[in-house]
């Protein structure tokens, strides 16, 4: 079945450093992938998305690029701030019996003065 | 606001009882999700609806049991509860459940004492 794996956390940064937060994924069609944030005690957010391959989505000075070529969806930011702070989890969804959404195990972030 | 709504925000119950929490989709969206989260397993996803029917079946315990109603609000129903089911219970409606975005509920925290 179609599963995403996300690079090992937490992260903790410094205000203004840049960000790289690592997601592949394996899918037996051609998923649409997504990144979401859950800031604490909240439920998940869409931040953005992409559809087909070499499509850039963006979102909140965030930024992803569908690779179906190295079958990877890296979330970057130029320059993170506190309110960054936050877990960030990758995620797919198929066609047919695979639409669901799939979840990488999510990362914590941690944006610090 | 990501205008997926569920109730009860919270629910504390004893273990043995059985309990019903209520999710109303997005205005338009046919396709209803329930996803799992808690500390040591993550984000896991449960089952998926689609206009009435069931779609997808994820890691969802036999004693769990789920439906979506002809209004397109749905129902996951836990029985047997026991001090394991504790975690937060998540909603998420897309407009067709295929390759596109979820949205996401703010999730019915349930404790089981």
């Amino acid at each position: 079945g179609d599963s995403v794996t996300q690079m090992e956390g937490p992260v903790t940064l410094s205000e203004e450093a840049f960000l790289t937060i690592n997601c592949t994924y394996t899918a037996t069609g051609y998923p649409s992938l997504f990144w979401y944030v859950q800031y604490p005690g909240e439920g998940l957010q869409l931040l953005l998305k992409a559809t087909k391959a070499d499509d850039k989505g963006s979102n909140k000075g965030f930024e992803a690029t569908y690779r179906k070529e190295t079958t990877s969806f890296h979330l970057e930011k130029g320059s993170v701030q506190v309110s960054d702070s936050a877990v960030y989890f990758c995620a797919l969804s198929d066609y047919g019996a695979n639409s669901k959404l799939t979840f990488g195990k999510g990362i914590t972030l941690s944006v610090r003065p | 606001d990501s205008g997926v709504t569920q109730t009860p925000k919270h629910l504390i119950t004893a273990t043995g009882q059985r309990v019903t929490l209520r999710c109303s989709p997005r205005s338009g969206d046919l396709s209803v999700y329930w996803y799992q989260q808690s500390l040591d397993q993550g984000l896991q996803f449960l089952i998926q609806y689609y206009n009435g029917e069931e779609r997808a079946k994820g890691n969802i315990l036999e004693r769990f049991s789920a439906q979506q109603f002809p209004d397109l609000h749905s129902e996951l129903n836990l029985s047997s509860l026991e001090l394991g089911d504790s975690a937060l219970y998540f909603c998420a409606s897309s407009v067709d459940g295929t390759r596109t975005e979820a949205f996401f509920g703010q999730g019915t925290r349930l404790t089981v004492v």
